[in-house]
């Protein structure tokens, strides 16, 4: 089992939705949670940054992470073409370790 | 404005050749890291680096090195390019106050034949 787990999709829905994506992760050490966007051939780009458990919210974009479960979300609300993009979930425990990412769900919203 | 600049942006190359992708960043980031992109397999680390002289292996590091001689940069080798070795390298830095925001390049695209 790989230490996190993200379906890669595809997943397409109409402008507007709600977009929930997700990863699972086995490693209980992890205290840092961040979603990365990566457009079509660019590099990613930090959208989200959580420590530990809880909700945070920024415009559009909610980032969830439940310990317990080991589990995070990202919501996305009324989503917009603009958000079509590979989204990569990534995490760390403390210290200056590297991130682990998910291998990244690609989203499309559809006009 | 800092930046992560990688070069070539694309090469092509054949099979036994040694290759050097380039990575030059001006944030003055204590921490690089190079990975490798592919369907199916996401981002994987190669190779990263904490400071000057310092380099460790990452997920998949077997056929590449490293090097860190200054801190703006961070040269990935690849010893004798395989055809397994065709991929999408970026490269990123962070500082090592706030690891968890990793700055990537725009990437290189490398083909082996």
């Amino acid at each position: 089992q790989k230490e996190v787990e993200q379906d890669p999709g595809p997943l397409s829905v109409p402008e507007g939705a709600i977009v929930s994506l997700n990863c699972t992760y086995s490693n209980s050490a992890f205290q840092y949670f961040m979603w990365y966007r990566q457009y079509s051939r660019k590099g990613p780009e930090l959208l989200m940054y959580t420590y530990s458990s809880g909700n945070k919210e920024d415009g559009r974009f909610t980032a969830q992470v439940d310990k317990s479960s080991k589990y995070i979300s990202l919501f996305i609300r009324d989503s917009q073409p603009s958000d079509s993009a590979t989204y990569l979930c990534a995490m760390r425990n403390q210290g200056n370790t590297p991130l682990v990412f998910g291998k990244g769900t690609r989203l499309s919203v559809i006009a | 404005d800092a930046e992560i600049t990688q070069s070539p942006r694309h090469k092509i190359t054949e099979t036994g050749r040694q290759v050097t992708l380039a990575c030059h960043q001006t944030w003055n980031h204590n921490n690089m890291f190079w990975y490798r992109q592919d369907l199916g397999h996401g981002l994987r680390l190669i190779h990263y680096s904490y400071g000057v002289q310092d380099t460790n292996k990452g997920e998949v590091s077997d056929g590449y090195s490293v090097s860190r001689s200054n801190t703006e940069d961070l040269p990935l080798t690849l010893e004798s390019a395989a055809s397994s070795q065709t991929s999408v390298y970026f490269c990123a830095s962070s500082a090592s106050t706030s690891s968890y925001e990793q700055y990537f390049g725009p990437g290189t695209r490398l083909t082996v034949t």
